[in-house]
């Protein structure tokens, strides 16, 4: 079985303050690919960052940062000295090599920045 | 622009009405696919398509329906069959050859059933 876990439903912290997005995922394959992506109040999904069961490299752009971690099956996403413009739900995303096109989805973390 | 569209933004049916949901892009995406998200949920998989002429039902597909008689189009029709069809719905697309390249989104449909 495949599944996203994002046990941190709604996070709030201070403008400037450093906040980190937990994600677990569950899977049997050996292939797969994990994907962050940011729903601001507009509604649509913004696709952040893609990484592969094979790249376990931490990934730095801007004032985002991911940690993969393949032993403890987590993809977490930090974002340094947060802004008010970070407020959104982000969503952590899983899809295997299972043969199909499906992409498993957690619930979502809603960010709160406060000014 | 590339890009994915959804129209209309908001949508109000009333009960027993079938409704379409558009999703155009123009990304020359091969994989195209709708979700459904509630209040507080991630996102369900309600159809998706692969390739023209070809498409497979997700983890909801009951009460909806889908063609895919162009690359570019992928429209959804929420039929008076979905008990429940009050939600936002998200149509999304990929490349979807070979590796597992991400999606990207359109700006959703927020459909009202009263």
């Amino acid at each position: 079985a495949q599944k996203v876990t994002q046990a941190q439903t709604e996070i709030s912290v201070v403008e400037k303050e450093d906040v980190t997005l937990d994600c677990v995922y569950e899977t049997r394959d050996t292939t797969y690919y994990l994907f962050w992506y940011k729903q601001p109040p507009s509604g649509e999904l913004v696709f952040l960052i893609r990484r592969n069961s094979f790249d376990e490299q931490n990934e730095i752009s801007g004032r985002y940062s991911w940690n993969f971690q393949k032993s403890t099956s987590s993809f977490n996403f930090t974002i340094t000295a947060s802004q008010v413009v970070d407020s959104a739900v982000y969503f952590c995303a899983l899809n295997s090599y299972s043969g199909t096109y499906k992409y498993i989805f957690g619930t979502g973390t809603r960010l709160k920045v406060l000014a | 622009d590339g890009g994915i569209t959804q129209s209309p933004k908001y949508l109000f049916r009333k009960e027993g009405q079938n409704v379409t949901l558009s999703c155009e892009q123009n990304l020359n995406h091969d994989a195209m696919y709708w979700y459904r998200q509630d209040p507080g949920q991630g996102l369900r998989l309600i159809y998706y398509s692969q390739i023209v002429n070809d498409f497979q039902k997700g983890d909801i597909a009951e009460g909806y329906s889908v063609s895919r008689e162009k690359k570019e189009s992928f429209p959804l029709t929420v039929t008076s069959a979905q008990k429940n069809p009050t939600a936002f719905y998200l149509c999304a697309s990929s490349t979807g050859t070979g590796y597992r390249p991400e999606q990207y989104f359109g700006p959703g449909t927020r459909l009202t059933v009263t």
